[in-house]
């Protein structure tokens, strides 16, 4: 069964570093996700990715925040200068149509840990 | 704004005991509403949706969610956990005509004790 795969897992950076979180989505689907989730705290969505273009995005995603699908394959968020409160879980997600009426298809997550 | 509120945090049941999780959301317009399941270890699967038609959904692994409109909730159901049940357990909306973010709430720990 397809499925989304994030790398690395994990991810331990320093204050002030950028750092690349990388996502292979299903192969035949258009539309992608990146949430994350703040250890106790809700699952909160970043933006949304459509024909090489952010869709949507949240108050989160702020300048310090790009998405970028430089090849066929791949998805990547990148954090300009990580600050200690990026850390976090982070999801990718795809689905095959946009809207609400479908299924996002996520991955395993990274574990970012900012110090 | 949308949001979910999901009202335990932590659930510990003995198996075959029968379980209910509640979800509310906060929306004035339609809605479609979805419960994610994470395995220890694992990725967000989905469980169930509803979009619209029967408010009764049948989801996978025996479990099922009722969507009643008028108390803005989707509680998800199932008679008889098992130990393998054992998951955190994530309730989410999204609105039909939009771009698909969804909107999660806070998630649900439930231990089955064998």
């Amino acid at each position: 069964e397809p499925e989304v795969t994030q790398t690395p897992s994990h991810q331990v950076t320093q204050m002030g570093q950028e750092v690349i979180l990388r996502c292979v989505p299903i192969s035949n689907h258009l539309y992608f996700y990146w949430y994350r989730q703040i250890l106790g705290q809700k699952v909160e969505f970043l933006v949304s990715f459509y024909n090489n273009e952010i869709s949507e995005k949240s108050e989160i995603f702020d300048d310090q925040f790009s998405v970028e699908r430089p090849d066929g394959s791949n998805f990547t968020l990148k954090i300009r200068s990580t600050k200690l409160e990026d850390s976090a879980m982070y999801f990718c997600a795809s689905s095959g149509s946009m809207g609400g009426n479908n299924e996002q298809f996520f991955g395993p997550g990274t574990r970012l840990t900012v110090l | 704004a949308q949001s979910v509120s999901q009202h335990n945090h932590h659930v510990i049941l003995s198996e075959a005991a029968s379980l209910e999780l509640g979800c509310n959301y906060s929306y004035g317009g339609t809605v479609n509403l979805f419960w994610y399941v994470q395995y220890p270890g694992q990725h967000l699967q989905l469980l169930l949706k509803y979009f619209s038609g029967d408010p009764l959904v049948k989801g996978i692994k025996g479990f099922e969610a009722e969507f009643i409109k008028s108390k803005f909730s989707f509680n998800l159901r199932k008679p008889s956990v098992q130990w393998s049940d054992t998951a955190e357990y994530f309730c989410a909306v999204n609105s039909p005509n939009q771009g698909g973010k969804l909107i999660f709430g806070q998630g649900t720990e439930l231990s089955v004790k064998p």
